[in-house]
């Protein structure tokens, strides 16, 4: 299956945009990148998923370079409610009902 | 629409003890999963199920069984409590569609000494 690869941990400064990056050389042709974070002490919860195309909704845009071998997500204006770990992952024909997540992206948001 | 529901919250259990893990969604999701995640750490996939009376192994089944006997819920049993299975477990739903998200329980932490 394919894998994703993500910065270990990131820090922004509240209202200020955030990009997070995420690696997925070996995606293949079908395969969806989904976008989800983990606030403290939840269950992960849905951010933004796309394709091909830029993709943007109330909580984010996601932005998935021409080649699709990578992607970043986009918050616009950081708040501290921001501050989560995120992960990347890769949802395709034959593994949508197990997708297999990293240890994400820890971001830290200082007011 | 309650979504996915995870029951108990936390659990403790002796290393040897056996008990079941609940998850239960009310949105018709065709594929279920059982993650752990440790201290730490990332979440890990223990088992999955694309459909009723269909399962399959993720990264960590040993020590874990599941069944889907509807498709409304989807336990999981630890047959023999271990120190190791010391970790905050969470269940996940979806459609089969892979352009729709998965939906994910509030989790159950458990310990077992």
């Amino acid at each position: 299956d394919a894998k994703t690869t993500q910065p270990n941990s990131m820090e922004s400064n509240e209202e200020e945009p955030v990009h997070l990056p995420c690696n997925h050389s070996t995606i293949s042709g079908t395969d969806y990148i989904h976008w989800y974070r983990q606030l403290p002490s939840q269950g992960p919860e849905y951010v933004i998923h796309g394709l091909t195309s830029n993709v943007n909704n109330r909580m984010a845009s996601l932005a998935i370079a021409e080649d699709r071998k990578s992607s970043t997500l986009i918050l616009h204006r950081a708040t501290l409610r921001d501050a989560a770990v995120y992960y990347c992952i890769l949802r395709g024909t034959t593994n949508a009902g197990k997708s297999t997540f990293g240890d994400g992206t820890t971001l830290t948001v200082k007011p | 629409n309650a979504g996915v529901t995870q029951t108990p919250k936390f659990q403790v259990l002796k290393t040897g003890q056996s008990m079941t893990l609940q998850c239960a969604q009310d949105m018709n999701h065709e594929y279920m999963s059982w993650y752990r995640q440790d201290p730490g750490m990332g979440l890990r996939l223990i088992h999955y199920s694309v459909g009723a009376g269909i399962t399959d192994q993720g990264e960590v089944p040993n020590g874990y069984n599941v069944s889907r006997s509807t498709t409304e819920d989807f336990p999981l049993r630890l047959l023999s409590a271990a120190p190791s299975q010391t970790s905050v477990y969470f269940c996940a739903s979806s459609y089969s569609n892979k352009n729709t998200e998965a939906f994910f329980g509030q989790g159950t932490r458990l310990t077992v000494v």
